[in-house]
């Protein structure tokens, strides 16, 4: 089976600007949930996705959402672009829950100058 | 908020020697898992335990579920270059999302 992918790989952006970032999961898969890894703050919980709902939500701003598709891809986009938004973001898919054994996709390292 | 700490933050052995990482959460979890991420990569399962006092063994690796669900731990025995990078320990939060701990990163001296 393929692993979750995600793309871009790599994005800069400016401030103020808006950026979207994909996932796709591995087959099968209905639950994607995307983290935010910075190195001061670990791995935040941003959202979780399940059959095309948010099943759950981080104590992210509301500048940053997302959303799933009918084949489980999933979207994020983050709006008003701000220089603490830099990081690495990681999409992560599992069968049914996002409380059990996730698989991280390579991540999109998203820079804001 | 309900929180997973781990420590140390930051661990370098000289090759052959052991390693610990503790993982305390402020809430029983209805099960603990333990990811590892290499230098530049993304994290990847590694166990997931469930019952209390439970103990798994992955060749050289060591993890082990408190009694009281609360506490856990990954031990590595005669470490080896390969065992570089960051291990994160995660348990399921009330709401459902999963609680990560802020890593533990093993340096391991040739």
């Amino acid at each position: 089976k393929a692993g979750v992918t995600q793309t871009p790989r790599y994005l800069i952006k400016t401030r103020g600007q808006q950026v979207t970032l994909s996932c796709s999961p591995i087959s099968g898969h209905r639950s994607v949930s995307w983290y935010q890894q910075t190195p001061g703050q670990g791995l935040q919980f941003l959202f979780e996705y399940f059959s095309e709902t948010q099943r759950n939500k981080g104590n992210f701003p509301g500048r940053f959402s997302g959303r799933q598709f009918s084949n489980s891809r999933s979207e994020m986009n983050v709006s008003t672009l701000e220089l603490g938004d830099s990081a690495l973001y990681l999409c992560a898919s599992s069968l049914e829950s996002g409380r059990n054994e996730q698989f991280f996709g390579p991540g999109t390292r998203l820079t804001v100058l | 908020g309900q929180q997973v700490m781990q420590i140390p933050q930051y661990q370098h052995v000289q090759e052959g020697e052991d390693f610990t990482t503790y993982c305390n959460s402020s809430t029983t979890l209805s099960n603990i898992q333990w990811y590892k991420q290499r230098p530049g990569g993304h994290p990847v399962f590694l166990i997931q335990l469930v019952k209390s006092g439970e103990v798994k063994k992955q060749k050289r690796l060591t993890f082990q579920f408190g009694e009281a669900k609360k506490n856990s731990s990954l031990h590595i025995t005669a470490t080896q270059t390969t065992d570089v990078g960051t291990y994160f320990c995660a348990g399921p939060g009330n709401t459902g999302k999963l609680i990560f701990g802020q890593g533990t990163t093993l340096q391991v001296k040739p």
